[in-house]
């Protein structure tokens, strides 16, 4: 059982659009963060974010958590070839050190 | 300057045969992972230790076995490879047991 569902599994948009990924559970975390991984590297953390309904901004990463901490959103604005590679979720459960990742979305921004 | 290292980057090897893959860190961490990602690039948690303390040990086949001399390594052996083993392996590390966690570039299992 997957607990952290991502969505879209693949998105190929061009370069200047506007993208959203979505990240799912029917679980409560204590905290999510969104990786970043590129092709033969390890997955390098992008942001944390730990108060439901909380948002938080990285240039034109826009991350958002959800209000009952059991959702997340990563919004991209004017996408640029850069952002390209494979997008993880990752949440902590209360009392849990474990890391569950999500199902992961891989991004190709076209030139 | 290399937070998290692993080596090595690709191994290949045959059905049955005993392999081990090494981690390093020099963050100053006291915790350290062991993650595998599948083909589907799904990762998934193996191992934690804490200060040299296994405290985290997922559904893994005893064939594998972590080995933590020392807080800034962390080992892993992998006895009677088959076929379902081919991934990459990845090490992290953290501060703590929290949730920020840096991970070494990987290491590319292919059991032929």
């Amino acid at each position: 059982t997957q607990l952290l569902e991502q969505s879209p599994q693949f998105l190929s948009i061009q370069e200047g659009e506007n993208l959203t990924v979505y990240c799912n559970s029917s679980s409560v975390f204590s905290s999510l963060q969104w990786y970043r991984q590129e092709p033969g590297e390890g997955p390098v953390l992008l942001v944390t974010v730990v108060t439901g309904g909380e948002v938080k901004k990285l240039k034109r990463l826009t991350f958002q958590f959800g209000d009952a901490r059991k959702d997340s959103s990563l919004h991209i604005t004017a996408a640029q070839p850069g952002d390209t590679g494979l997008y993880l979720c990752a949440g902590a459960r209360f009392g849990n050190e474990k890391l569950t990742f999500g199902t992961g979305t891989r991004l190709t921004i076209i030139p | 300057d290399t937070a998290v290292s692993q080596t090595p980057k690709y191994l290949v090897t045959q059905m049955g045969n005993d392999k081990s893959i090494k981690c390093e860190q020099n963050l100053g961490h006291d915790t350290m992972y062991w993650y595998k990602q599948d083909s589907k690039k799904f990762l998934k948690i193996m191992f934690s230790y804490n200060n040299k303390e296994l405290i985290i040990n997922e559904t893994v086949p005893n064939r594998f076995s972590p080995k933590s001399p020392d807080k800034a390594h962390l080992n892993l052996h992998i006895n009677s490879l088959e076929l379902g083993d081919s991934a990459v392996y990845f090490c992290a590390s953290s501060q703590g047991r929290g949730v920020v966690q840096y991970f070494g570039p990987g290491t590319r299992l292919t059991v032929t």
